[in-house]
């Protein structure tokens, strides 16, 4: 079955202790993107990547990182949460360009940090 | 830059009611649209999609025309039903990116 997957569901952390979220596609898409959604600011796109070891900040980056060393994965690193980080994030991919392909998405990770 | 807004929610209607819920945007040229649908606990699915002015995108019922002389793309359906319930999103195609609204929950009562 063609899906998007993340882990972990559900997380709750203390401000500071690193973490990363997982994201794959088995789709061999090229395009991925992580959003974060907010009560009444909709999805904001943190980062995202063309290819692999190809990536490019989105609207709300700070705070995250990202890595794409393998085509289905990709990885968004929180290397110091805040609580401000706080909220419900989505991994996204695509063939190409979402511009004009299809975005299929994970079925989301809520975040919590105190 | 490139903006989508779409009506307050939430919205709350009875089975077999007509929906209508708004979305205008701003944007440079005429990008194409979207409506994705987020049922709970679940991410985001395309719900339907117009490339260029005067389409009409449509999909389980439901229908959404670009309209480029008032910049919208209103999402209309007819009769809803009780599995309608869900999180509607208005996007628009950026550089690179969907540029989302922020939401609008609907609420469908038996």
């Amino acid at each position: 079955e063609a899906q998007v997957t993340q882990n972990p569901r559900y997380l709750i952390t203390v401000t500071g202790k690193k973490l990363t979220v997982t994201c794959s596609q088995n789709m061999n898409h090229e395009y991925m993107s992580w959003y974060r959604q907010d009560p009444g600011l909709g999805l904001r796109q943190i980062y995202y990547s063309m290819n692999v070891e190809v990536t490019d900040k989105g609207d709300v980056p700070e705070g995250y990182k990202v890595s794409r060393k393998e085509k289905r994965n990709f990885p968004l690193i929180l290397e110091s949460p805040s609580p401000n980080q706080t909220s419900l994030y989505f991994c996204a991919s695509s063939l190409r360009d979402p511009a004009y392909d299809e975005q299929f998405f994970g079925p989301g990770t809520r975040l919590t940090v105190l | 830059g490139d903006s989508v807004t779409q009506m307050e929610g939430p919205v709350t209607l009875s089975e077999e009611a007509f929906l209508t819920i708004n979305c205008t945007y701003t944007a440079t040229g005429y990008p194409s649209l979207f409506w994705y649908v987020q049922y709970p606990g679940e991410g985001l699915q395309l719900l339907l999609k117009a490339t260029k002015a005067d389409d009409k995108g449509s999909n389980k019922g439901f229908e959404a025309t670009y309209r480029k002389e008032t910049t919208s793309f209103h999402l209309e359906k007819g009769s809803v039903q009780v599995s309608d319930s869900a999180v509607y999103f208005c996007a628009l195609r950026g550089a690179q990116k969907l540029v989302f609204g922020q939401g609008t929950r609907l609420t469908i009562n038996p």
